[in-house]
């Protein structure tokens, strides 16, 4: 059965610290993964995609399959970063989600 | 904003009761995604329907149904409510149903069983 996991349930690094937010998936077709993330008092909201292969808000994740992970990395933290980070699965049979736990990143001054 | 919305906000009831949770998806999207989000589970999927038609089942709960409307709106019904059923509901919706497609998620009702 496919799974997600993200092993910290808070993260909290000084502005200007890099940042890297793991995910880690278990799946056993083609894997296609997605962030998501909830700022306070807002609604969930896709960060990006690998298949994109595209960085936004400064914030970059490679899929490795080898490791089957998908870590979630920006190399300068901004206070405005702090929020809730969801790691995302897609599996086949339409366009169900497998979401981790998620991770709470706190950017301190 | 033509985003997903989500009624009500809140709902309040006691074990036993039916609640319906109602959603309205994005404009142009078929599909809509129901999950259900607990502290000690996260957020589970639920249920997807597009175009009227149940396309996914996740670990819904036969206590629980959903059905998508002719003018794409979606309710969720919950019934025979018990404690653990309390929750952060959410709607999502996406274009169909291709995989690489984003979801769009709406602000959720929080059901509180008391």
């Amino acid at each position: 059965a496919q799974r997600v996991t993200q092993p910290e349930k808070l993260l909290s690094v000084f502005k200007g610290a890099p940042v890297e937010l793991k995910c880690n998936y278990s799946y056993s077709g083609s894997p296609e993964l997605f962030w998501y993330v909830q700022y306070s008092r807002q609604r969930l909201q896709l960060l990006l995609r690998h298949i994109s292969r595209e960085s936004i808000k400064g914030f970059t994740a490679d899929l490795n399959k080898g490791e089957t992970s998908f870590h979630l990395k920006k190399p300068f933290a901004q206070e405005e970063d702090s929020a809730m980070y969801y790691c995302a699965l897609h599996t086949g049979g339409g366009n169900k989600l497998t979401f981790g736990t998620g991770t709470q990143l706190k950017v301190e001054l | 904003d033509s985003g997903v919305t989500q009624t009500p906000k809140h709902l309040i009831t006691a074990t036993g009761q039916r609640v319906t949770l109602r959603c309205s998806p994005r404009s142009g999207d078929l599909s809509v995604y129901w999950y259900q989000q607990s502290l000690d589970q996260g957020l589970q999927f639920l249920i997807q329907y597009y175009n009227g038609e149940e396309r996914a089942k996740g670990n819904i709960l036969e206590r629980f149904s959903a059905q998508q409307f002719p003018d794409l709106h979606s309710e969720l019904n919950l019934s025979s409510l018990e404690l653990g059923d309390s929750a952060l509901y959410f709607c999502a919706s996406s274009e169909g149903t291709v995989g690489n497609q984003p979801q769009h998620f709406g602000d959720g009702t929080r059901l509180s069983i008391l």
